[in-house]
Protein backbone atom coordinates (compact mmCIF):
# COMPACT_ATOMS: atom_id res chain seq x y z
CA UNK A 1 0.00 0.00 0.00
CA UNK A 2 1.69 3.04 -0.97
CA UNK A 3 -0.79 5.53 -0.15
CA UNK A 4 -2.36 7.94 -2.67
CA UNK A 5 0.15 10.19 -4.65
CA UNK A 6 -0.53 13.62 -6.72
CA UNK A 7 1.55 14.58 -9.17
CA UNK A 8 2.89 17.65 -9.48
CA UNK A 9 3.04 18.20 -5.78
CA UNK A 10 4.13 22.23 -7.36
CA UNK A 11 2.95 24.29 -10.24
CA UNK A 12 3.64 27.35 -11.31
CA UNK A 13 1.55 29.19 -14.34
CA UNK A 14 0.94 32.18 -15.65
CA UNK A 15 -2.81 33.28 -15.51
CA UNK A 16 -4.75 32.05 -18.65
CA UNK A 17 -2.55 29.17 -19.07
CA UNK A 18 -4.10 25.61 -18.78
CA UNK A 19 -3.05 22.98 -15.96
CA UNK A 20 -3.87 19.29 -15.83
CA UNK A 21 -2.77 17.18 -12.43
CA UNK A 22 -2.73 13.81 -11.81
CA UNK A 23 -4.17 12.04 -8.63
CA UNK A 24 -2.96 7.91 -8.08
CA UNK A 25 -5.27 6.49 -5.74
CA UNK A 26 -4.50 3.55 -3.42
CA UNK A 27 -5.00 0.09 -5.55
CA UNK A 28 -8.45 -1.30 -5.98
CA UNK A 29 -9.78 2.26 -4.17
CA UNK A 30 -12.94 3.05 -6.10
CA UNK A 31 -13.86 5.90 -4.80
CA UNK A 32 -11.67 8.95 -5.41
CA UNK A 33 -12.14 12.52 -4.53
CA UNK A 34 -10.77 15.90 -5.27
CA UNK A 35 -11.01 18.75 -3.12
CA UNK A 36 -9.17 22.47 -2.74
CA UNK A 37 -7.81 23.83 0.17
CA UNK A 38 -6.51 27.92 0.09
CA UNK A 39 -4.49 29.42 2.45
CA UNK A 40 -5.90 29.20 5.95
CA UNK A 41 -9.03 27.13 5.29
CA UNK A 42 -9.80 23.60 5.61
CA UNK A 43 -10.39 21.18 2.57
CA UNK A 44 -13.51 22.39 0.68
CA UNK A 45 -15.24 19.29 -1.72
CA UNK A 46 -15.08 19.74 -5.51
CA UNK A 47 -15.73 16.34 -7.19
CA UNK A 48 -16.09 13.05 -6.45
CA UNK A 49 -15.80 9.61 -8.56
CA UNK A 50 -16.93 5.98 -7.94
CA UNK A 51 -14.97 4.17 -10.68
CA UNK A 52 -15.15 5.98 -13.79
CA UNK A 53 -18.71 7.64 -12.85
CA UNK A 54 -18.32 11.39 -11.83
CA UNK A 55 -21.26 10.86 -9.25
CA UNK A 56 -21.44 14.70 -7.32
CA UNK A 57 -19.63 17.85 -8.59
CA UNK A 58 -19.57 20.92 -6.31
CA UNK A 59 -20.61 24.29 -7.47
CA UNK A 60 -16.63 25.82 -7.10
CA UNK A 61 -16.15 23.36 -9.89
CA UNK A 62 -16.73 26.30 -12.03
CA UNK A 63 -16.93 25.49 -16.03
CA UNK A 64 -13.39 25.85 -16.19
CA UNK A 65 -12.25 22.69 -14.09
CA UNK A 66 -12.76 19.39 -15.75
CA UNK A 67 -11.91 16.25 -13.84
CA UNK A 68 -11.84 12.86 -15.14
CA UNK A 69 -11.31 8.95 -14.45
CA UNK A 70 -11.83 7.39 -17.88
CA UNK A 71 -10.32 3.58 -16.49
CA UNK A 72 -11.83 3.74 -13.10
CA UNK A 73 -7.52 4.14 -11.47
CA UNK A 74 -5.73 7.46 -11.94
CA UNK A 75 -7.91 10.45 -12.21
CA UNK A 76 -7.27 14.06 -13.76
CA UNK A 77 -7.90 17.48 -12.87
CA UNK A 78 -7.73 20.46 -15.44
CA UNK A 79 -8.15 23.69 -14.94
CA UNK A 80 -8.48 26.46 -18.00
CA UNK A 81 -7.52 29.50 -18.45
CA UNK A 82 -6.40 29.47 -14.96
CA UNK A 83 -7.18 32.80 -12.54
CA UNK A 84 -4.79 34.30 -9.71
CA UNK A 85 -7.92 32.92 -7.49
CA UNK A 86 -7.08 29.18 -8.73
CA UNK A 87 -4.00 29.58 -6.38
CA UNK A 88 -4.26 26.75 -3.37
CA UNK A 89 -3.78 23.31 -2.94
CA UNK A 90 -5.33 20.78 -4.48
CA UNK A 91 -6.06 17.35 -2.35
CA UNK A 92 -7.14 14.01 -3.72
CA UNK A 93 -8.58 11.32 -1.30
CA UNK A 94 -9.60 7.75 -2.03
CA UNK A 95 -12.19 5.26 -0.27
CA UNK A 96 -12.51 1.42 -0.77
CA UNK A 97 -15.90 0.60 -1.78
CA UNK A 98 -17.74 -0.72 1.32
CA UNK A 99 -15.89 0.51 3.43
CA UNK A 100 -17.18 2.72 6.67
CA UNK A 101 -20.53 1.58 6.42
CA UNK A 102 -23.09 3.74 6.35
CA UNK A 103 -22.17 7.18 3.84
CA UNK A 104 -20.77 9.33 5.65
CA UNK A 105 -18.55 6.91 7.45
CA UNK A 106 -15.46 6.61 5.00
CA UNK A 107 -12.43 7.23 6.19
CA UNK A 108 -10.67 8.89 3.10
CA UNK A 109 -7.19 8.40 2.51
CA UNK A 110 -5.44 11.85 1.00
CA UNK A 111 -2.67 12.07 -0.99
CA UNK A 112 -0.38 15.09 -0.62
CA UNK A 113 -1.69 17.49 -2.66
CA UNK A 114 -0.47 19.41 -5.73
CA UNK A 115 0.03 23.12 -4.66
CA UNK A 116 -0.73 25.49 -7.61
CA UNK A 117 0.69 29.47 -8.10
CA UNK A 118 -0.92 31.40 -10.98
CA UNK A 119 0.83 34.54 -10.96
CA UNK B 1 -26.57 23.20 5.72
CA UNK B 2 -23.76 21.36 7.96
CA UNK B 3 -20.81 23.78 8.92
CA UNK B 4 -17.80 22.92 11.12
CA UNK B 5 -16.27 25.61 13.21
CA UNK B 6 -13.00 25.98 14.76
CA UNK B 7 -12.43 28.40 16.92
CA UNK B 8 -8.54 28.45 17.32
CA UNK B 9 -6.69 29.50 14.59
CA UNK B 10 -3.68 29.25 15.95
CA UNK B 11 -2.66 27.50 19.54
CA UNK B 12 0.76 27.57 21.20
CA UNK B 13 1.31 25.19 24.35
CA UNK B 14 5.04 23.78 25.58
CA UNK B 15 5.74 20.49 25.12
CA UNK B 16 4.70 18.23 27.42
CA UNK B 17 1.47 20.72 28.43
CA UNK B 18 -1.57 19.32 27.80
CA UNK B 19 -3.72 19.64 24.56
CA UNK B 20 -7.48 20.47 23.61
CA UNK B 21 -8.21 21.67 19.93
CA UNK B 22 -12.25 23.52 19.96
CA UNK B 23 -14.69 21.62 17.29
CA UNK B 24 -18.20 22.51 16.78
CA UNK B 25 -20.43 21.53 13.94
CA UNK B 26 -24.02 22.72 12.95
CA UNK B 27 -25.79 19.43 11.55
CA UNK B 28 -29.52 18.57 12.16
CA UNK B 29 -28.92 14.75 12.06
CA UNK B 30 -26.78 12.51 13.33
CA UNK B 31 -23.13 13.28 12.78
CA UNK B 32 -20.07 11.43 11.65
CA UNK B 33 -17.02 13.39 13.11
CA UNK B 34 -13.18 12.89 12.17
CA UNK B 35 -10.27 14.84 13.42
CA UNK B 36 -7.28 14.70 10.52
CA UNK B 37 -3.91 16.33 10.97
CA UNK B 38 -2.20 17.96 8.15
CA UNK B 39 2.26 18.20 8.62
CA UNK B 40 4.38 20.61 6.32
CA UNK B 41 4.51 18.88 2.85
CA UNK B 42 2.04 15.89 3.80
CA UNK B 43 -1.74 14.88 3.12
CA UNK B 44 -4.50 14.74 5.58
CA UNK B 45 -3.92 11.96 8.35
CA UNK B 46 -6.98 10.54 10.03
CA UNK B 47 -6.43 10.87 13.97
CA UNK B 48 -9.63 9.47 14.86
CA UNK B 49 -13.29 9.75 14.50
CA UNK B 50 -17.10 8.74 16.16
CA UNK B 51 -20.07 7.18 14.88
CA UNK B 52 -21.61 6.22 17.90
CA UNK B 53 -21.31 4.85 20.91
CA UNK B 54 -19.24 5.53 23.63
CA UNK B 55 -18.81 9.24 23.16
CA UNK B 56 -15.16 8.94 24.26
CA UNK B 57 -13.07 7.90 21.44
CA UNK B 58 -8.98 6.38 21.72
CA UNK B 59 -7.10 7.77 18.52
CA UNK B 60 -3.80 7.65 16.64
CA UNK B 61 -0.44 9.18 18.66
CA UNK B 62 -1.91 9.41 22.24
CA UNK B 63 -4.87 11.60 20.65
CA UNK B 64 -8.18 11.35 22.09
CA UNK B 65 -11.80 12.93 21.44
CA UNK B 66 -14.94 13.48 23.35
CA UNK B 67 -18.46 13.55 21.53
CA UNK B 68 -21.03 15.99 23.27
CA UNK B 69 -24.32 15.71 21.55
CA UNK B 70 -25.61 18.69 24.09
CA UNK B 71 -23.12 21.26 22.95
CA UNK B 72 -22.75 20.01 19.38
CA UNK B 73 -18.64 19.53 20.11
CA UNK B 74 -16.45 17.25 19.39
CA UNK B 75 -13.39 18.31 20.98
CA UNK B 76 -9.27 16.58 20.37
CA UNK B 77 -7.11 16.01 23.81
CA UNK B 78 -3.67 14.83 24.53
CA UNK B 79 -2.58 15.04 27.79
CA UNK B 80 1.17 15.51 27.30
CA UNK B 81 2.14 17.42 23.92
CA UNK B 82 5.27 16.26 21.87
CA UNK B 83 7.23 18.69 19.72
CA UNK B 84 6.51 16.66 17.10
CA UNK B 85 2.55 16.94 17.25
CA UNK B 86 3.29 20.69 15.66
CA UNK B 87 0.72 20.79 12.97
CA UNK B 88 -2.16 22.23 11.72
CA UNK B 89 -5.53 19.88 12.88
CA UNK B 90 -9.00 19.92 10.85
CA UNK B 91 -12.54 18.61 12.20
CA UNK B 92 -14.76 17.36 9.28
CA UNK B 93 -18.07 16.19 9.84
CA UNK B 94 -19.27 13.42 7.31
CA UNK B 95 -23.57 13.06 6.90
CA UNK B 96 -25.76 10.19 6.29
CA UNK B 97 -27.72 11.85 3.16
CA UNK B 98 -26.21 10.19 0.29
CA UNK B 99 -23.47 12.82 -0.17
CA UNK B 100 -20.18 11.45 0.18
CA UNK B 101 -17.87 14.67 0.63
CA UNK B 102 -16.83 15.57 3.85
CA UNK B 103 -17.65 19.12 5.31
CA UNK B 104 -13.84 20.73 7.06
CA UNK B 105 -13.57 23.59 9.48
CA UNK B 106 -10.87 26.20 8.70
CA UNK B 107 -8.34 24.37 10.93
CA UNK B 108 -5.96 24.93 14.22
CA UNK B 109 -2.59 25.46 13.96
CA UNK B 110 -0.49 23.66 16.85
CA UNK B 111 3.05 25.47 17.72
CA UNK B 112 4.94 23.67 20.09
CA UNK B 113 7.43 25.56 22.69
CA UNK B 114 10.15 23.61 23.68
Amino acid sequence: DTGVSQDPRHKITKRGQNVTFRCDPISEHNRLYWYRQTLGQGPEFLTYFQNEAQLEKSRLLSDRFSAERPKGSFSTLEIQRTEQGDSAMYLCASTPEGAGGRVGQETQYFGPGTRLLVL
Amino acid sequence: AQSVTQPDIHITVSEGASLELRCNYSYGATPYLFWYVQSPGQGLQLLLKYFSGDTLVQGIKGFEAEFKRSQSSFNLRKPSVHWSDAAEYFCAVGMDTGRRALTFGSGTRLQVQP
